[in-house]
């Protein structure tokens, strides 16, 4: 069955540095997510992207954030100074269609911020 | 203020009986809300959906009911099994989804 992958599992690094975060989604899937979860709390959307442009983002998603599709599978999500508060788990995911569709999720990636 | 909401933090559940876990929301005008499960180190997953037109919908083992009257949603999961053991998040939305915060299901031997 097709999944979402996300590379690292875990990025440690310093405040203030920049962090790519990379992502693989389901391959006929057109609209992509990403979501953080601070531990213990509840998941949060960060940004929705289609056809090359970002559809919607929450208030979370300031000038620091950043997301790419650099080619045809990958989906990129950068954090350019990155802050204590940005650690969190950063989830991918990525639905055929737009409203009404099942967003698929990928394992995640763990941010730890030192 | 938050658009979805659970109830319990934590609910326990003998293997073998019925869990029904309970979600709350403020948006009278939600039309679309998502039942999600998340196990340990991994994301959400999908379980069940329902739309606002609808009332009840069921899956294999699951089944969601919908009260618009009261604003409420649950989640049943049939004859528990130690698999479904996980975090239960429900969630509402077309397009970005907003999560609320989860139940913690444990399952007793």
């Amino acid at each position: 069955e097709p999944e979402v992958t996300q590379t690292p599992s875990h990025q440690v690094t310093q405040m203030g540095q920049e962090v790519i975060l990379r992502c693989v989604p389901i391959s006929n899937h057109l609209y992509f997510y990403w979501y953080r979860q601070i531990l213990g709390q509840k998941v949060e959307f960060l940004v929705s992207f289609y056809n090359n442009e970002i559809s919607e983002k929450s208030e979370i998603f300031d000038d620091q954030f950043s997301v790419e599709r650099p080619d045809g599978s990958n989906f990129t999500l950068k954090i350019r100074s990155t802050k204590l508060e940005d650690s969190a788990m950063y989830f991918c995911a990525s639905s055929v269609g737009g409203s009404y569709n099942e967003q698929f999720f990928g394992p995640g990636t763990r941010l730890t911020v030192l | 203020g938050e658009s979805v909401g659970l109830h319990l933090p934590t609910l326990s559940v003998q293997e073998g009986d019925n869990s029904i876990i309970n979600c709350a929301y403020s948006n009278s005008a939600s039309d679309y809300f998502i039942w999600y499960k998340q196990e340990s180190g991994k994301g959400p997953q999908f379980i069940i959906d329902i739309r606002s037109n609808m009332d009840k919908r069921q899956g294999q083992r699951v089944t969601v009911l919908l009260n618009k009257t009261v604003k409420h949603l649950s989640l049943q999961i049939a004859a528990t099994q130690p698999g479904d053991s996980a975090v239960y998040f429900c969630a509402e939305g077309r397009d970005k989804i907003i999560f609320g915060k989860g139940t913690r299901l444990h399952i007793l031997p």
